[in-house]
């Protein structure tokens, strides 16, 4: 089993719906994050959170909202999806113990098309 | 606002040839500058990294090049195979504060 999950993988959505993309991972890490992908806008950071009482916004967080229900579950929603929310959502994972290194773990990604 | 300047967005490389991406970066607080791998249908993973205090870090045959004078760093991929076909991301990060700021990301193809 991969150590960040994400679901759903897919996801076609209409105008106006409300999605929630979830992520969970096992490798007890504190840090995780929402990044959004886009072709030749790279990866843009939606959201971030430290733990359960910390989270923070990041350069893109309009239009979403998100939620850390346990430290291993942290969740991103549309709360009135648009179609410029068309993207590749990535979670990532850090554990703030190794310090300078700071390396993320991502999951495999979640694809949303929003028409 | 980029912080980070990735080029080129794509790049064509024949099969033993030497791959070469760019980045530039202008916060001079950045202290640790990765480079991260994504293959399709895959998330990014940790490929190689570099701190400033150093101009060259070699780990098999990927290297990284910092120049910190200039604020630029690179990538090299000797001896560049298929299967190094993927898109690569520069990447600068600042310790302490537990983010980082991505570059736009390079495709790279090599050709059999």
């Amino acid at each position: 089993d991969a150590d960040v999950t994400q679901t759903p993988r897919n996801r076609i959505t209409k105008t106006g719906k409300r999605i929630m993309l979830e992520c969970s991972q096992t490798k007890g890490h504190d840090r995780m994050y929402w990044y959004r992908q886009d072709p030749g806008l790279g990866l843009r950071l939606i959201y971030y959170s430290f733990d359960v009482k910390d989270i923070n916004k990041g350069e893109i967080s309009d239009g979403y909202s998100v939620s850390r229900q346990a430290q291993a579950k942290f969740s991103l929603s549309l709360e009135s999806a648009i179609p410029n929310q068309t993207a590749l959502y990535f979670c990532a994972t850090g554990d703030r113990g190794r310090g300078i290194t700071g390396e993320l773990f991502f999951g495999e990604g979640s694809r949303l098309t929003v028409l | 606002q980029q912080q980070v300047k990735q080029s080129p967005q794509s790049l064509i490389v024949q099969k033993g040839g030497i791959s070469i991406i760019n980045c530039a970066y202008e916060n001079t607080a950045f202290d640790y500058f990765p480079w991260y791998q994504q293959f399709p249908g895959k998330g990014p993973a940790l490929l190689i990294a570099i701190r400033p205090d150093v101009s060259e870090k070699k780990e098999g045959r990927f290297t990284i090049s910092f120049n910190k004078s200039a604020k630029q760093f690179s990538l090299h991929i000797m001896d560049s195979q298929p299967g190094d076909s993927a898109t690569y991301f520069c990447a600068a990060y600042t310790s302490g504060t537990y983010k980082y700021i991505f570059g736009t990301g390079t495709r790279l193809k090599v050709l059999a």
